[in-house]
């Protein structure tokens, strides 16, 4: 069984672009969250898709939005980049995240890093 | 707001030395803890899940326990390959964000 799917693994972008990061869950699985990782605040909750629908939402600015599409797979973008959105960005992705034993499962994650 | 802390940020360990780390934590109404183990430059492995408190789960040489305010992850005569970083997170009632701690790094020295 295939696990969860990011692309790309690493990406370096200038002050001010903009990038998208995607993400491919398990088979099967309709929730997927997104998490920024860096090493002062560790792991923190960007956003929660189930169904193509927004469900959660972190304490991010709005530079930082995401979709799903009807197969279940992700994508988050971010405008506008800033130095500090360098970070690790990971996907999560879990059959239905409200249901206990349907653990969230991550991906390798993206390694952005804005210069 | 719900928070997570994990203590010892850091631990270092001769290999057969026993050890626990320790995830407090503070959410409104708990619907699970997890565990996941993280190797540098990869995304988190799932580990363990624990729904309510007194409840133990075991994987090797990992034993993770939870009471009503924190949970326990028990190293026994860990080896090299158990170094990494441990993460736990809590998933509240009401929305389903997971909260995370920042981890505890652990090496282990053959």
């Amino acid at each position: 069984k295939a696990g969860v799917t990011q692309t790309p693994r690493y990406l370096i972008k200038t002050r001010g672009q903009q990038v998208t990061l995607s993400c491919s869950p398990i088979s099967g699985h309709r929730s997927v969250s997104w998490y920024q990782q860096t090493p002062g605040q560790g792991l923190q909750f960007l956003f929660e898709y189930f169904s193509e629908t927004q469900r959660n939402k972190g304490n991010f600015p709005g530079r930082f939005s995401g979709r799903q599409f009807s197969n279940s797979r992700s994508e988050m973008n971010v405008s506008t980049l800033e130095l500090g959105d360098s970070a690790l960005y990971l996907c999560a992705s879990s059959f239905e995240q409200a249901l206990p034993g349907t653990e969230a499962f991550f991906g390798q994650g993206t390694r952005l890093t804005v210069v | 707001e719900d928070q997570v802390t994990q203590s010892p940020e850091a631990l270092r360990l001769q290999e057969g030395e026993s050890s626990s780390l320790n995830c407090s934590y503070t959410v409104s109404g708990l619907r699970g803890l997890f565990w996941y183990r993280q190797d540098p430059g990869k995304g988190p492995e799932f580990l363990f899940t624990l729904y309510s408190a007194g409840e133990e789960k075991e994987k090797e040489r990992l034993k993770a326990t939870l009471t009503k305010k924190e949970s326990f992850l028990h190293i026994t005569a860990p080896k090299p390959e158990d170094s990494a970083t441990y993460l736990c997170a809590v998933l509240p009632y009401g929305n389903n964000r997971l909260a995370f701690g920042k981890g505890n790094q652990v090496v282990v020295i053959p």
